[in-house]
């Protein structure tokens, strides 16, 4: 049973322009989430969290929403840029410390 | 300081024979996680320590796979009798271990074991 989805393999958008990741959840008891950057050969690598008790937590150039009712949470990027071309985990944790993840979203951002 | 390191970074072995993957977490963390990746998956979560002890070891796939950690650093995760189902790669995570689920995790490069 996959307790964190990101329901889109792949995403291509172009330099400039926003880049949106979506994240869903099934476990009501996850109230810490997480996104998470990787390149090839690395490991994870943290970008960015929400605490279930916000809805919004903004750095930089991304935005993490989280709508606890429709348990989704997405991830904005803007403007994208082609290094931020990579693979977009999202992950959750409740009262546990392990971290439960999606299976990522291919971002490639083109010139 | 350095950040988590995790050796070897390539480990090709025959199937039924042991392995033993090592991590090195940032100093001063006192949590050490092991999740493994395998081919167009998330990440698994494994086994969790704090300190040298494990309190969470759900994720253990089969008896075949164990891990210790010493001095409260280092850990190492071994897999006996290695099935081609083993493949994967294995990535190692630590965290200061301040509070649970708000603690940020940070990833070492992970270990790409291939079973033949």
């Amino acid at each position: 049973d996959q307790q964190v989805k990101q329901n889109s393999p792949s995403l291509s958008v172009q330099e400039g322009r926003i880049s949106i990741l979506n994240c869903d959840y099934t476990n009501s008891m996850f109230d810490y989430f997480l996104w998470y950057k990787k390149y090839p050969a690395e490991g994870p690598t943290f970008l960015i969290s929400i605490s279930s008790i916000k809805d919004k937590n903004e750095d930089g150039r991304f935005t993490v929403f989280l709508n606890k009712s429709a348990k989704h949470l997405s991830l904005h990027i803007v403007p994208s840029q082609p290094g931020d071309s990579a693979v977009y985990f999202c992950a959750a944790s409740g009262t546990a410390s392990k971290l439960t993840f999606g299976t990522g979203t291919r971002l490639q951002v083109t010139l | 300081g350095a950040g988590v390191s995790q050796s070897p970074s390539n480990k090709v072995t025959e199937k039924g024979k042991d392995v033993e993957l090592r991590c090195d977490p940032i100093s001063g963390h006192t949590a050490l996680y092991w999740y493994r990746q395998s081919l167009g998956q998330g990440l698994e979560f494994l086994i969790y320590f704090q300190g040298n002890s494990a309190p969470d070891k759900s994720g253990l796939p089969s008896d075949r796979f164990s891990a210790e950690r010493t001095g409260g650093s280092v850990s190492t995760l071994t897999i006996q009798r290695t099935q081609q189902e083993d493949s994967a790669v294995y990535l190692c995570a630590s965290s200061p271990g301040r509070g649970v689920g708000t603690d940020t995790q940070y990833f070492g490069p992970g270990t790409r074991l291939t079973v033949l």
